[in-house]
This record gives C-alpha cells, structure tokens and sequence, in this order.
C-alpha cells in the first residue's frame, strides 16, 4: 500500500481567508514532504518534516505555516495568501529520509481569488 | 547550484517503439535517482528508482544510471498511447532529509 490521502481536491479561498491543507498515510513512513506545483512547472519542495520535526524550510513564505501533529498526519495552514499562490500543493512521503522514494497524494488544486 | 537537466520535449515516438528519456544531473553527491510519471492534471507517481551504476529493469521500464557521467535514463519498451505523458527525473540531495530535486520533465507523446 504506497497511499497518501489528501484533503480537499480542490480549494477556492479568498485573499482574507484561513484554510487548511491535509495530508495523510498510513504506511510507517516517517518522512514527510510539501511540494508546490505550478502549470507546466516540476515540483518545487516547500518543507521536510524529518521524524515529525521541520527539518527543511525552503525559504517559504510565512503565510504558509506547516504542522505535523503526529507521524501520519501533515497540514499546511493558509492565511492571506495571493493569487499567484494559486497551484497544485502536493503532499509526498517516504519511508526513511533522505534515500528513498518519495510517494505522492492526489494533490489539493488550490486557486486563490 | 544543485540542477536536474531534461529536454522538456515534446518527444513523439510511434506505438510498439522504444521510448529514450535521458537526465543529467550536477550535484555528483547525489545518491538516489527516480523517474516520475505525471499525466495533466495529476500528480507524479512513481514507476522507477535506481541507486547503483548500471542497468534496472521492470516491465517494460529499464533505468540506467551512470555517476561517472552523472546521467540517468528511461527506456520504455513496446510503447502504448497510454505511456503519453510528461516524465519526471528526480534526484535526491545530498546529505538525508531533505527532499527531492526535480527536472522540467519531458513530455512523450505516443502516436498511435
């Protein structure tokens, strides 16, 4: 079982609003990612959580704020965001850090009015 | 500056031929390698790793990896319209936790 779950598919959200980005698996990994995808654009990496703590932070604006509450569990917290935040957020993990492959969500299309 | 270079395509290959997508890679470090599969509008999935020089073989995907020549491909054998997609090189950085480093990917098309 490689499955990531993410929640919602889609989100349209305000410039003034608050939502939350939730990632999920249930496979023992302990390694989790949030990846920013744009249109015809490669995955950019946003944040590592290594063990349930941040161990990378890839220069991401504080209006994207993460939290890990457990070892299954991934959110991305959103506050007044911009239009060109608009994206594909992808939520990615693996079983250790570091070497191994990387398995992704479905992805939450974010669009931003 | 750590970079995974692709020909973003698009790479046009008739059904039943063998399918090429090469990478190159800068960061001599690196120590994982992985090609991702992205139809629009989806997220990437996984459908090769290699870790080690030389051949692996799946189905009909076979990486190669060469760290001396910091060079990695894809070859898909027997292609079908449903290989058309963009294929993504992915390399893992140096030193543990701390993500993966995408190429522009390529962009293969299967003509029927």
């Amino acid at each position: 079982d490689t499955e990531v779950t993410q929640t919602p598919k889609h989100l349209v959200m305000g410039m003034t609003n608050k939502k939350s980005l939730k990632c999920e698996q249930h496979m023992g990994h302990r390694a989790m990612y949030w990846y920013k995808q744009k249109a015809k654009k490669p995955p950019e990496l946003m944040f590592v959580y290594s063990y349930e703590k941040l161990s990378i932070n890839e220069s991401v604006p504080s209006r994207f704020s993460p939290e890990c509450p457990n070892s299954s569990l991934l959110n991305l917290h959103l506050h007044a965001l911009q239009p060109e935040d608009s994206a594909l957020y992808l939520c990615a993990s693996s079983q250790d850090p570091g070497v191994r492959a990387a398995f992704f969500g479905q992805g939450t299309r974010l669009t931003v009015v | 500056q750590k970079e995974v270079e692709q020909n973003s395509g698009p790479l046009s290959v008739p059904e039943g031929a063998i399918a090429s997508l090469n990478c190159t890679y800068s960061d001599r470090g690196s120590q994982s390698f992985f090609w991702y599969r992205q139809y629009s509008g989806k997220s990437p999935e996984l459908i090769m790793s290699i870790y080690s020089n030389g051949d692996k073989e799946d189905g009909r995907f076979t990486a190669q990896l060469n760290k001396a020549s910091q060079y990695v491909s894809l070859l898909i054998r027997d292609s079908q319209p449903s290989d058309s997609a963009t294929y993504l090189c992915a390399v893992n950085r140096r030193g543990g936790a701390d993500g993966l480093t995408f190429g522009k990917g390529t962009h293969l098309i299967i003509q029927p």
